[in-house]
């Protein structure tokens, strides 16, 4: 039973293109859950999706940040036209229900040049 | 939405029992406490959970007052390798504090 896979591990790229970070939950979780971490600094929430749901983006910058969770594949959180204070890395985890323990993935981590 | 608090920095001998205390004064009846790891910039590791009772596994053991506004993660003997940021949350809003920087030192 794969963990949480995340891909891509390392992604460059330049001011003004676009990320897309993809998420593969645990076999049998339906929730997903999107951490950002800032260098030196905590896990800091930015969404919450279910399948074809977003139940909880308060932790969403407003502006060129969104993310999905799909019927069939990966979660997808995309940033577009990508700054320099993008650069972090980007955790994903999963969980079978809400209010429940979560499985992490290994994490994105942008570097925007 | 129960916050969490914890001391920012601890440090401990190797070989000595590690106690890293977490303050959840605001957690609901059924809300679980949760205490995950984080060893330079990994991802998060899963140590233990508990809701009332005390909890022990292969890695720790958790300590849970009675109130339950208050928990206590304790590794029983550190060794290098436990130095990490250690995580208490309380599910809800999956919001996680800055967690505790355990250094374990020689």
């Amino acid at each position: 039973n794969a963990g949480v896979m995340q891909n891509p591990r390392h992604l460059v790229r330049r001011r003004g293109q676009e990320a897309r970070l993809r998420c593969s939950p645990m076999k049998g979780h339906s929730h997903v859950y999107w951490y950002r971490q800032l260098p030196e600094e905590g896990l800091k929430f930015m969404v919450y999706l279910q399948k074809e749901n977003i139940i909880d983006e308060s932790g969403m910058p407003k502006e060129r940040f969104s993310a999905e969770f799909p019927k069939e594949g990966p979660s997808i959180l995309r940033i577009q036209q990508v700054v320099r204070g993008d650069s972090a890395a980007y955790f994903c985890a999963s969980s079978q229900q809400d209010n429940y323990g979560y499985t992490f993935g290994s994490g994105t981590r942008l570097t925007v040049v | 939405d129960a916050k969490t608090t914890q001391p920012t920095s601890m440090d401990c001998a190797e070989g000595r029992a590690a106690n890293l205390p977490c303050n959840h004064s605001t957690i609901s009846g059924n809300e679980y406490v949760y205490w995950y790891r984080q060893i330079h910039s990994q991802g998060p590791q899963y140590i233990i959970h508990g809701l009332k009772n005390n909890e022990t596994n292969e890695m720790a053991s958790l300590i849970i007052t009675e109130d339950r506004k208050s928990s206590t993660l304790i590794l029983p003997h550190a060794t290098l390798r436990d130095t990490a940021v250690y995580y208490c949350i309380v599910f809800g809003k999956s919001t996680f504090g800055d967690g505790t920087t355990l250094t374990v030192k020689p």
